[in-house]
């Protein structure tokens, strides 16, 4: 079976300032790593995705991810955030190859950005 | 283009009453994806179409639970003697093909049960 821990629930940063949040997965297969993003009374939106190749990953809005294997992590980042960044933040994964493509995710983190 | 739409986006139920949600994917998409994210959560898998084949349903928390595509577009997750835990959000995504990785979610519908 496959999970994705998420270990911050909230992560508080300010205007301008760099920002990671942290997931990590647990597979025994090769999975495929996605991040969404969850605007209030909206529904998720995919950031970016690593389904194979270089391990850095760029993504919308001047985010990007790397993915780790060893770590078996996929944390995101972004090197200055904005008000407008605040929201939840999923990371999901799929297996590779799968029956169904079905997401599996993690609790979410939210962040929020301070002025 | 038009994205995924769901309707209702709210629902209150009373408990015991039976619900019907809906799922309009993108045209031409043939996968559907429904799932449930409760307060605080994240989404969670409940069943999956291909075209109007059901071909996952192992998410479903319990009979109560059904869903639909008969003509292999519209979809409708039907709740049946709606339980207070059955308060959520349902999520409706679909993808262009089964190889194709990339979901596109709707609003979602969000479902109080008093």
């Amino acid at each position: 079976a496959q999970s994705v821990t998420q270990l911050d629930s909230q992560v508080p940063v300010f205007e301008e300032a760099p920002v990671e949040l942290r997931c990590n997965y647990s597979s025994s297969v090769s999975v495929y790593l996605f991040w969404y993003v969850q605007y209030p009374n909206q529904g998720l939106q995919l950031l970016l995705k690593y389904l194979s190749g270089s391990t850095l990953v760029k993504g919308i809005n001047g985010f990007e991810a790397e993915f780790n294997k060893s770590q078996t992590s996929f944390h995101l980042r972004k090197p200055s955030v904005h008000i407008s960044d605040t929201a939840e933040y999923f990371c999901a994964v799929s297996v590779y190859g799968g029956a169904t493509n079905k997401l599996i995710f993690g609790t979410g983190t939210l962040l929020a950005v301070q002025p | 283009g038009a994205g995924v739409s769901q309707s209702p986006r709210y629902k209150v139920a009373k408990r015991g009453q039976d619900v019907a949600l809906r799922c309009d994917p993108i045209s031409g998409h043939v996968s559907l994806f429904w799932y449930q994210q409760a307060l605080g959560q994240g989404p969670e898998f409940l069943t999956y179409f291909q075209n109007e084949a059901q071909l996952d349903k192992s998410g479903l928390p319990s009979d109560r639970f059904f869903a639909e595509r008969p003509e292999g577009s519209v979809s409708t997750l039907k709740i049946q003697r709606t339980q207070q835990e059955d308060s959520a959000v349902y999520l409706c995504a679909s993808s262009l093909a089964p190889g194709n990785y990339e979901q596109y979610f709707g609003p979602g519908t969000r479902l109080t049960v008093t």
